[in-house]
């Protein structure tokens, strides 16, 4: 069984710049989601995709947006880059539907905007 | 989803119990409570969660007191391993948004030789 894996690892960017970050959810898992988390907080839901829909958002702008793919993968692309976007993007999986579903993380996509 | 306090930091003795307390005095009656910890550079890692009644796993036990208003996430034999920030989230499993979990800042356990 494999876990979330999530690309890249580190990434640079600029400010007004785009960028696109992606996640593998874990086997058997059919529901994504993504969450921001800055330095010295805890992490903030973004918004979540099932079935290649978003079905749930947290409260960040629409240049946070994403995509879900039949295999259950996920992008998250941000356009428009602030220097306040620097942080740790975390995705993360679950099967939906579930009572008392748990999420499975990924290490995460450490993200500078210069 | 209702809102937790935890402590900011604890100590405990490799091999002594760490025992987390968690108020959600405004939690609803289908909120469960779950725990997460984050160990540096890593995601979230799920540790357990209840609704009513207490629940033990192979990483921890979480005690719920009979009104719901708090918790406490005991570590049994902590080690330098379990040294991380523990996250103590209410969420209401039974909505469409099921994986939209409200983090804190946490309680930071260091765990001390």
């Amino acid at each position: 069984e494999t876990g979330v894996t999530q690309s890249p690892t580190h990434l640079i960017k600029t400010r007004g710049q785009q960028v696109t970050l992606r996640c593998s959810s874990q086997s058997g898992h059919n529901t994504v989601s993504w969450y921001q988390q800055a330095l010295g907080q805890g992490p903030q839901f973004i918004f979540q995709y099932y079935r290649e829909e978003e079905n749930g958002r947290g409260n960040f702008p629409p240049r946070f947006s994403g995509l879900q793919f039949p295999n259950y993968s996920s992008e998250l692309n941000v356009n428009a880059l602030e220097l306040d976007d620097s942080a740790l993007y975390l995705c993360a999986s679950s099967r939906q539907g579930r009572v008392g579903e748990k999420l499975f993380f990924g290490s995460g996509t450490q993200l500078s905007v210069l | 989803d209702a809102k937790t306090t935890q402590p900011p930091s604890m100590d405990c003795a490799e091999g002594r119990a760490a025992n987390l307390p968690c108020n959600h005095s405004t939690i609803s009656g289908n909120e469960y409570v779950y725990w997460y910890r984050q160990i540096h550079s890593q995601g979230p890692q799920y540790i357990i969660h209840g609704l009513k009644n207490n629940e033990t796993n192979e990483m921890a036990s979480l005690i719920i007191t009979e009104d719901r208003k708090s918790s406490t996430l005991i570590l049994p034999h902590a080690t330098l391993r379990d040294t991380a920030v523990y996250y103590c989230i209410v969420s209401d499993s039974n909505t469409g948004t099921a994986s939209k979990l409200t983090f804190g800042t946490g309680t930071r356990l260091q765990v001390t030789l």
